[in-house]
């Protein structure tokens, strides 16, 4: 079974544009989380979907935003980039969610210059 | 509100030693609980999870954690440390009221000795 798959790998933006990250899923899995992993403020929750609907949003500014596909497959976008979006995303499935167990991807790499 | 406090940074053990990484959490619910590892360049991988079946709940590649309700705790310890085991382990906590949402800890780099 294929794992859950993240592209691009890695990313380079300089600061104001808008970039575009895709994950997709383990095959049946429905649940589909973000995350921004940093080294000073580590592993912050972005938000979930689940059936193409946002289930839950952590505490981001409106500039990052997501949407899920009827196949399950996510995207999260920032627009206006800054310095400090530099990170590692991570994208993480479940099969329902509600405190199973999640599957990561190798996550993208985004620097902004 | 949930939150996830990892004491130490950054363990140092020697191979074949005890490893003991430290796990805090505060809920107003009964928690799912889990356990992460991530190597360098890649994402986290699952070693364990508590979900109320059982407090001690034994992971993958010989680690184990053990719930303790009255000291808020889910420490992780493996009897003796393997070269393998260097990696930075986080601590997360979620709860089904809350959909999937994880909240992790700060995370503890293993170091291990010849």
């Amino acid at each position: 079974k294929a794992g859950v798959t993240q592209t691009p790998r890695y990313l380079i933006k300089t600061r104001g544009q808008q970039v575009t990250l895709s994950c997709s899923p383990i095959s049946g899995h429905r649940s589909v989380s973000w995350y921004q992993q940093t080294p000073g403020q580590g592993l912050q929750f972005l938000f979930e979907y689940f059936s193409e609907t946002q289930r839950n949003k952590g505490n981001f500014p409106g500039r990052f935003s997501g949407r899920q596909f009827s196949n399950s497959r996510s995207e999260m976008n920032v627009s206006t980039l800054e310095l400090g979006d530099s990170a590692l995303y991570l994208c993480a499935s479940s099969l329902e969610g509600k405190g199973e167990e999640q599957f990561f991807g190798p996550g993208t790499r985004l620097t902004v210059l | 509100a949930q939150s996830v406090t990892q004491l130490g940074s950054h363990v140092s053990v020697s191979e074949g030693a005890l490893v003991l990484l430290r796990c805090n959490y505060s809920s107003s619910v009964p928690p799912y609980l889990f356990w992460y590892v991530q190597y360098p360049n890649q994402g986290l991988q699952l070693l364990l999870k508590y979900t109320s079946a059982a407090t001690l709940v034994k992971g993958i590649n010989g680690f184990e954690a053990e719930f303790k309700k009255s000291e808020t705790s889910f420490h992780l310890t493996k009897p003796s440390a393997h070269m393998s085991d260097a990696a930075e382990y986080f601590c997360a906590v979620s709860h089904n009221n809350a959909g999937n949402m994880l909240t992790f800890g700060g995370g503890t780099r293993l170091m291990v000795k010849p």
